[in-house]
């Protein structure tokens, strides 16, 4: 049973550009949520997908914005990249209707911006 | 809102001694409380939850975690440390109702000492 998978592993960007980060929810996942752990941080929320909308949304800019497709996977956009927005980008996911039951995180991608 | 705090930013033990890390929480009504563990370069590892009914939660790794309401605390025990459990631990609490965020803490480097 495959957990959750993001790509790429590691990527760099140059200031003002953008990307766009994948994520492969768990097997019997609906719902994905995506957090920023920048270096020596905890991870801070940036939004969740749920039935392909986003249903809620953490402190985070509209350069940020996602998608969910209809087999559950999703992306992170970010356009107009900043240094700041380097780290790590966590994807999570987990059933919406056993919320309860927390979530399962992908390994991540690391991104740096130079 | 909810928050965490894990008040230590690192945490030295000797192997084969007992090991704490504290977290407190706050969140209006009921938590669902939650801690993971990071490795270099990984995502989170669940490690164990509370959800309801027994204020002593055993999880992966022969982790465990005390759930005390009137402290509104979580911390998380190991009876004897091993060098292997060295990582960063993060505490994460979730409000009962609806489908709310895991909100984390900023983390706790533990290093287990040979």
């Amino acid at each position: 049973d495959a957990g959750v998978t993001q790509s790429p592993t590691h990527l760099i960007k140059t200031r003002g550009q953008q990307v766009t980060l994948r994520c492969s929810p768990k097997s019997g996942h609906d719902t994905v949520s995506w957090y920023q752990q920048a270096l020596g941080q905890g991870p801070q929320f940036i939004f969740q997908y749920y039935e392909e909308e986003e249903r809620q949304r953490g402190n985070f800019p509209d350069r940020f914005s996602g998608h969910q497709f209809p087999n559950y996977s999703s992306e992170l956009n970010v356009n107009a990249l900043l240094l700041g927005d380097s780290a790590l980008y966590l994807c999570a996911s987990s059933a919406y209707r056993e919320g309860t039951y927390g979530y399962t995180f992908g390994s991540g991608t690391r991104l740096t911006v130079v | 809102a909810q928050s965490v705090a894990q008040p230590e930013d690192q945490v030295n033990v000797a192997e084969g001694n007992p090991l704490t890390v504290k977290c407190t929480y706050s969140v209006s009504g009921n938590p669902y409380l939650f801690w993971y563990v990071q490795y270099p370069n990984r995502g989170l590892q669940f490690l164990l939850k509370y959800i309801t009914g027994d204020n002593l939660v055993k999880g992966s790794y022969g982790f465990e975690a005390e759930f005390n309401k009137s402290q509104t605390s979580f911390h998380l025990k190991k009876p004897s440390a091993l060098v292997s459990d060295s990582a960063l631990y993060f505490c994460a609490v979730r409000a009962y109702s609806g489908n709310t965020p895991l909100v984390f803490g900023k983390g706790t480097r533990l290093s287990v000492i040979a």
